[in-house]
């Protein structure tokens, strides 16, 4: 069973297309994250979630827009997508916020490639 | 807000010989979690050990081992015995604050020559 599952691994649009990136999680977490991996390797988070509740949200153009219908999805819709868009979107979750004490561990979906053309 | 430092974009290690990937961060916390992720050609984000900062013994897990330095705010992570599917993307990240954000170095590209 994946425990972190993200579609498609792969999308190829053009410019100015809406799409969506789909996670879910079946851990049982409550904390859920959308990152973006640049050409360079560098991972910057875009939002977290907590219980369905926006608690981070990065420096990100408001063409992005997080969707969490329940604990268990995060879903990630782009409008009018840019050339500058492409890059690897990683979903993850974690059991809880930070929390002394406990052991704390983010797991990571396999990453969706993104293309604009 | 917290940062993160590696240092080294790339490094080269023979196989079974023995290497050191350096990270340092800048936080006010006092409680946080610091972790070593690895990223193979595969793309997948594998965690590779984790460090409580309230722990004040070193992270060991078989060959992987970290030197945690609090007071520097250091974290360096050795790999011995360099096995070939060592090769990959390594990344330091730290784990803190009250909006639990967990944040990433730049990286360090491992190249393991057979």
């Amino acid at each position: 069973d994946t425990a972190v599952s993200q579609t498609p691994k792969y999308l190829v649009t053009q410019m100015g297309n809406d799409k969506s990136i789909k996670c879910e999680q079946n851990l049982g977490h409550d904390t859920m994250y959308w990152y973006k991996q640049d050409s360079k390797k560098f991972l910057k988070i875009m939002f977290s979630y907590n219980n369905k509740e926006l608690i981070i949200n990065e420096t990100v153009p408001n063409r992005f827009s997080p969707k969490s219908p329940d604990k268990a999805h995060l879903n990630l819709h782009i409008n009018s997508l840019e050339l500058g868009d492409s890059a690897v979107y990683f979903c993850a979750s974690s059991q809880y916020l930070f929390r002394y004490g406990t052991v704390y561990e983010a797991f990571f979906g396999q990453g969706t490639r993104l293309t604009v053309v | 807000a917290q940062t993160v430092t590696q240092s080294q974009p790339e490094m080269s290690v023979q196989e079974a010989e023995t290497v050191t990937l350096s990270c340092t961060y800048d936080t006010s916390e006092s409680d946080y979690y610091l972790f070593w992720y690895k990223q193979p050609p595969s793309r997948q984000m594998i965690l590779v050990i984790r460090q409580e900062a309230y722990k004040q013994q070193n992270a060991t897990e078989n060959r992987f081992s970290v030197n945690f330095q609090k007071a520097a705010k250091s974290f360096s992570l050795k790999i011995s015995d360099s096995q070939l599917g060592d090769a990959a993307m390594y990344f330091c990240a730290f784990y803190g604050g009250s909006q639990g954000n967990l944040i990433f170095g730049k990286g360090t590209k491992l190249s393991v020559k057979p």
